[in-house]
Parts: structure tokens; C-alpha cells; sequence
């Protein structure tokens, strides 16, 4: 049972335009909600998270709007550049004993070009 | 430091037979994590091992099962291989402590291609 919907599949955006990606949840048990950004032929590479404590988080040109009511969030991109193309995956967990959280569970992924 | 690496990158396999795939964490970190990437269920959790003890398990047979050593070395082992096991084995390491934002580093995997 997928536990995480990431929307859109894939997107194209113009140099300098704002790139959305969105997520929804459904266990309200998740408490690390972490976006990872992949390329092809590499591992993913943590890109910004957040904890349900807060409502936004921002980070150089990246940032993460969170809606625990909604159990939604998402990740923005402000002025796009060619080489933000790659794969973008949302991604939840929850503390388990020993309080780490090594079991992600992810979205489907975005891939996302970004046209010069 | 050094990242997170997987051996070996690359490896043919033919259905029945077990493959064995290694991952060297980060320098302290305790915590390894194991993810299959594949085109149509994307990343699904394995198992993660800290410590040398399974402290969690993702919804795989038990044909894939793994293990942690003292040096925090992990491997993972599938038997009997199907077709269906082609794909990007990914392994995570983090320092597994419990501190407020405990990251995950991937290695950049090992592509498993079954015939």
C-alpha cells in the first residue's frame, strides 16, 4: 500500500521559473518528512526535510511548505536552473525505538527538466 | 570523510542463483539501511540494521535478508532470483543515535540485472 502520493510525475519548467512538486501522507504517525534529489547513475541526496512542528522551511532556493491538516506537503524551487534537472523524491518516517528513523517511505518521483 | 560505498556496482545474474551485496557506511555512522529501486515501484525499504541487529523490516520475501557486522559493514543477500529482483539496490547509512534530524546518505547502489 503506497503511503506516500507524489504528484506530478514529471514537469517542465522555463529557466527561472518556480518548480512545485507536492506530497500527501497518510499515516499521521510520520514526523520526518526529507525531499531527496537524484541523477542518473547516482544515489539520492538529501535536499531539505522538515518536522511537523513547523509550517515551512526554506533553504538557499529551496523550500518546503507543510500542511499537517492536510497531511500534504511540498517541495518549491525558486528560480529553476538546467542543472536542478533530476528526479526529485518526497519521502516519510516515523521514530521507531532508540528514536532514529531509518525506514523512509517514498514517493514515486518527479522527474524535472528545466528548459534553458 | 569518505561516502557511502556499495561493491559491486554492477553484477549479472542468472535466475536461482543468490547474490551477496556489500556497503561500507560513513566513518561512525551505526545506522544502515537497505532500498530496491526499480521503474515501476520505485524506492521501497528494505531493512535497516544498527548495530548488528535488524531494527527494521520492509515488506520483501525472505529471500532477501541481510546482516551488520561489528564494523558496521552491512550485507544483504537475495536467494533463488527471479526476474523480478533486477533492479538498483540502494544502501543508506546515518549516524542512528536519535538526533533531531538524522540523515540519510545513500551510496550509489549496486545494479542487480537477473536472466
Amino acid at each position: 500500500q503506497q503511503q506516500v502520493k507524489q504528484s506530478p510525475q514529471s514537469l517542465i519548467v522555463q529557466k527561472g521559473g518556480i518548480s512545485i512538486i507536492n506530497c500527501a501522507y497518510e499515516n499521521t504517525a510520520f514526523d520526518y518528512f526529507p525531499w531527496y534529489q537524484q541523477f542518473p547513475g547516482k544515489g539520492p541526496a538529501l535536499l531539505i526535510a522538515i518536522r511537523p512542528d513547523v509550517s515551512e522551511k526554506k533553504e538557499g532556493r529551496f523550500t518546503i511548505s507543510f500542511n499537517k491538516s492536510a497531511k500534504q506537503f511540498s517541495l518549491h524551487i525558486m528560480d529553476s536552473q538546467p542543472g536542478d534537472s533530476a528526479t526529485y523524491f518526497c519521502a516519510a518516517s516515523m521514530r521507531h525505538y532508540g528514536g532514529s528513523q531509518g525506514n523512509l517511505i517514498f514517493g514515486k518521483g518527479t522527474k524535472l527538466s528545466v528548459k534553458p | 570523510k569518505a561516502g557511502v560505498t556499495q561493491t559491486p556496482r554492477y553484477l549479472i545474474k542468472t535466475r536461482g542463483q543468490q547474490v551477496t551485496l556489500s556497503c561500507s557506511p560513513i566513518s561512525g555512522h551505526r545506522s544502515v539501511s537497505w532500498y530496491q529501486q526499480t521503474p515501476g515501484q520505485g524506492l521501497q525499504f528494505l531493512f535497516e540494521y544498527f548495530s548488528e541487529t535488524q531494527r527494521n523490516k520492509g515488506n520483501f520475501p525472505g529471500r532477501f535478508s541481510g546482516r551488520q557486522f561489528s564494523n558496521s559493514r552491512s550485507e544483504m543477500n537475495v536467494s533463488t532470483l527471479e526476474l523480478g529482483d533486477s533492479a538498483l539496490y540502494l544502501c543508506a547509512s546515518m549516524e542512528g543515535v536519535g538526533t533531531r534530524f538524522d540523515e540519510q546518505f545513500f551510496g550509489p547502489g549496486t545494479r542487480l540485472t537477473v536472466l
